[in-house]
């Protein structure tokens, strides 16, 4: 059974950092395209960023300089690195699996950012 | 980039209804389309890729129409379970969602 679970979240000052992370199981995350997508409150969804499987990435113009997506193929897991953060970071964080269809077909239950002084 | 537009932003309907949402992009996408249902609280579940091809488990009352850049998203009857927020999400170019539809209660 496939499952992710993310760690990490809480809140923040503007300005500071914090490292999500995403435990995955049932499958191999450096076999698949793996994703962080966040909503903020009362919002949408929004990509945030995009590892591949060889080993590229992507990010959201939003984030670009500031996020930083990685995996531990030892653990299995994935992570985002968040940096220099804003109040407009403040959302939930959800680890997705994009399938071999490139759709996202498996999500993680999400983790709260809050980024306040 | 491509962008993602649905409509409405809001749907006011009653159980047994039938409910259309659309959702058009903003250059050709083909096929590759997918649909997500998020009730509050809850991630995202995946109801429809490649606009038509409905997910293990889903129920056939929902079916998805289109190519190009303009689909549909159709509930054949609405059933109280179905009270939720519905978004498309294009994959031919990156990865941009619609920017949701709300289903409520009329």
């Amino acid at each position: 059974e496939v499952q992710l679970v993310e760690s990490g979240g809480g809140l923040i000052q503007p300005g500071g950092s914090l490292r999500l992370s995403c435990a995955a199981s049932g499958f191999t995350v450096s076999s698949n395209y793996m994703s962080w997508v966040r909503q903020a409150p009362g919002k949408g969804l929004e990509y945030v960023s995009v590892i591949y499987s060889g080993g590229s990435t992507y990010y959201a113009d939003s984030v670009k300089g500031r996020f930083t997506i990685s995996r531990d193929n030892s653990k299995n897991t994935l992570y985002l690195q968040m940096n220099s953060l804003r109040a407009e970071d403040t959302a939930v964080y959800y680890c997705a699996r994009i399938g071999s269809g490139w759709y996202v077909d498996y999500w993680g239950q999400g983790i709260l950012v809050t980024v306040s002084s | 980039d491509i962008q993602m537009t649905q409509s409405p932003s809001t749907l006011s309907a009653s159980v047994g209804d039938r409910v259309t949402i659309t959702c058009r992009a903003s250059q050709s996408i083909g096929s590759w389309l997918a649909w997500y249902q998020q009730k509050p609280g809850k991630a995202p579940k995946l109801l429809i890729y490649k606009a038509s091809s409905l997910d293990s488990g889903v129920p056939s009352r929902f079916s998805g129409s289109g190519s190009g850049t303009e689909f549909t998203l159709t509930i054949s009857s609405l059933q109280p379970d179905d009270f939720a927020t519905y978004y498309c999400q294009q994959y031919n170019s990156y990865w941009t969602f619609g920017q949701g539809t709300k289903v409520e209660i009329k």
